[in-house]
C-alpha cells in the first residue's frame, strides 16, 4: 500500500492567518490525492480531489477560494486554509489513490484556530 | 449501527471475545467497500476490503461480510484484543470503477475491556 506523510501533525494559528498543510506520497508517484476533514466524533468528509498538474475538484459546499490546493508534483499536494477562523478548526487528512489498491491515509493534521 | 446526532455508536466487548461491527450503505451502485480502523489522533488505517462480486472475505483475524440485498456490510474481529480498541469506519466507493472516491460511514467506537 501507499505510504503517506503529512506535515505538520498539529498547528495552532490565529484567526485571519493562513496555514499550509503538506501531503507527501513517499513510495510512488500519485496523480491523485484526496483531502478529507473530520470534526470530533464525526466521520471523514471528502473536501476535494487534488489532481497533479491541473485544478483540484471540490466537493459541494467546500469553498475553493478558502481551501487552496496545489498538486505541483507527483509526490506532493498542499492544502492551504486561508483566512482561518475558529470554525475551521478540525482534523485534516490526506489520502493517496493507487490503481486497484485501497486508499491509504496520512496521519492527519490537527488545526486549531484561536 | 445507526448514529444519532454527534454520538458514535459504541460496542464494548471483553478481551478474547469476537466483535461484530455493522454498517449500512445507501448506494446500490457501490461496488467496492473498505473497512478502516482509526485510533485517536491518527489517520484511518486500512483493514480489509471487498468487491461487490463477493459476499465474504477473510484476513488475519478479520472477516468482512457483504449482503447486497439489504445493503449491509459487517466486520468480524476474532479474539478481540485491547489493541483493537478504536473507531471503525466502513467506506463505499461510488466512483463507478475507481477505487479512489470513497464515502465514509458514521463509524463505530469499539472498546475492548481487559
Amino acid at each position: 500500500g501507499a505510504v503517506v506523510s503529512q506535515h505538520p501533525s498539529w498547528v495552532i494559528c490565529k484567526s485571519g492567518t493562513s496555514v499550509k498543510i503538506e501531503c507527501r506520497s513517499l513510495d510512488f508517484q500519485a496523480t491523485t490525492m484526496f483531502w478529507y476533514r473530520q470534526f470530533p466524533k464525526q466521520s471523514l468528509m471528502l473536501m476535494a480531489t487534488s489532481n497533479e498538474g491541473s485544478k483540484a475538484t471540490y466537493e459541494q459546499g467546500v469553498e475553493k477560494d478558502k481551501f487552496l490546493i496545489n498538486h505541483a508534483s507527483l509526490t506532493l499536494s498542499t492544502l492551504t486554509v486561508t483566512s482561518a477562523h475558529p470554525e475551521d478548526s478540525s482534523f485534516y487528512i490526506c489520502s493517496v489513490g493507487r490503481l486497484n489498491s485501497p486508499l491509504h491515509f496520512g496521519n492527519g493534521t490537527r488545526l486549531t484556530v484561536t | 449501527g445507526e448514529s444519532v446526532g454527534l454520538h458514535l455508536p459504541t460496542l464494548s466487548v471483553q478481551e478474547g471475545d469476537n466483535s461484530i461491527i455493522n454498517c449500512a450503505y445507501s448506494n446500490s451502485a457501490s461496488d467496492y467497500f473498505i473497512w478502516y480502523k482509526q485510533e485517536s489522533g491518527k489517520g484511518p488505517q486500512f483493514i480489509i476490503d471487498i468487491r461487490s462480486n463477493m459476499d465474504k472475505r477473510q484476513g488475519q483475524r478479520v472477516t468482512v461480510l457483504l449482503n447486497k440485498t439489504v445493503k449491509h456490510l459487517s466486520l468480524q474481529i476474532a479474539a478481540t484484543q485491547p489493541g483493537d480498541s478504536a473507531v471503525y469506519f466502513c467506506a463505499e466507493n461510488r466512483g463507478g470503477g475507481s477505487n479512489y472516491k470513497l464515502t465514509f460511514g458514521k463509524g463505530t467506537l469499539l472498546t475492548v475491556n481487559p
